[in-house]
């Protein structure tokens, strides 16, 4: 149980163009999922905290127009990258919080590689 | 922000060795996690910790939440070559929403 997937695995796109990226729990309900970048041998950065039918809350240094977060429902959620510049060039990983009780565990999605070129 | 102090960074070892690493951090943590990860893939769950002085086996893995809620260490007992990977910990702050806060990794290397 508790199974977390991403698609697209990996999306190589140009420079100024809008990537969209999915993560979905597939076998239980998250009322919150997390988006996180990591840079190669880097450790895994908050970006955002997707709370379903309410607005994403980013951490600061994170742009909220550039990186578009849905969650319309208790199984999806969705990252836009906007405008994409090779900056943005990262591996970009979802997570999804089993809530209830004393309890608190994320599971993680295996991640999307995005380039843009 | 908040940091958790992972080490060691790096770690190259013999099949068959014990491993040792762990976590700090200035600040209290109502949780520890520690995760793997693989290369191209996302963190998998190996233990959860979630009172002061639990100590947590997984198989090989030992985990345990220090007293002061501030530190936590993960064991692998006779490592063999698919244990390499990046290892993370991860702690839960109080009233911090319980996001989670990821230590740098340790990277493990086993040579057959």
């Amino acid at each position: 149980g508790a199974v977390v997937s991403q698609h697209p695995s990996w999306v190589i796109c140009k420079s100024g163009t809008s990537v969209k990226i999915e993560c979905r729990s597939l076998d239980f309900q998250a009322t919150t999922m997390f988006w996180y970048r990591q840079f190669p041998k880097q450790s895994l950065m908050l970006m955002a905290t997707s709370n379903e039918g309410s607005k994403a809350t980013y951490e600061q240094g994170v742009e909220k127009d550039k990186f578009l977060i849905n969650h319309a429902s208790l199984t999806l959620s969705t990252l836009t990258v906007t405008s994409a510049h090779p900056e943005d060039s990262s591996f970009y990983i979802c997570s999804a919080r089993l809530a209830g009780g004393p309890k608190y565990e994320q599971y993680f999605g295996p991640g999307t590689r995005l380039t843009v070129t | 922000g908040q940091q958790l102090n992972q080490s060691p960074q790096s770690m190259f070892i013999q099949e068959g060795e014990d491993v040792s690493m762990n976590c700090t951090s200035s600040s209290i943590f109502n949780t520890w996690l520690w995760y793997k990860q693989e290369p191209g893939e996302g963190p998998v769950l190996l233990i959860a910790l979630y009172k002061a002085g639990e100590l947590t086996s997984n198989g090989r893995l030992t985990a345990q939440f220090g007293i002061t809620r501030k530190d936590s260490f993960l064991n692998i007992s006779a490592s063999i070559p698919s244990d390499v990977g990046i290892y993370f910990c991860a702690g839960q702050l109080l009233n911090a929403g319980n996001m989670l806060t990821f230590g740098g990794g340790t990277r493990l290397m086993v040579k057959p």
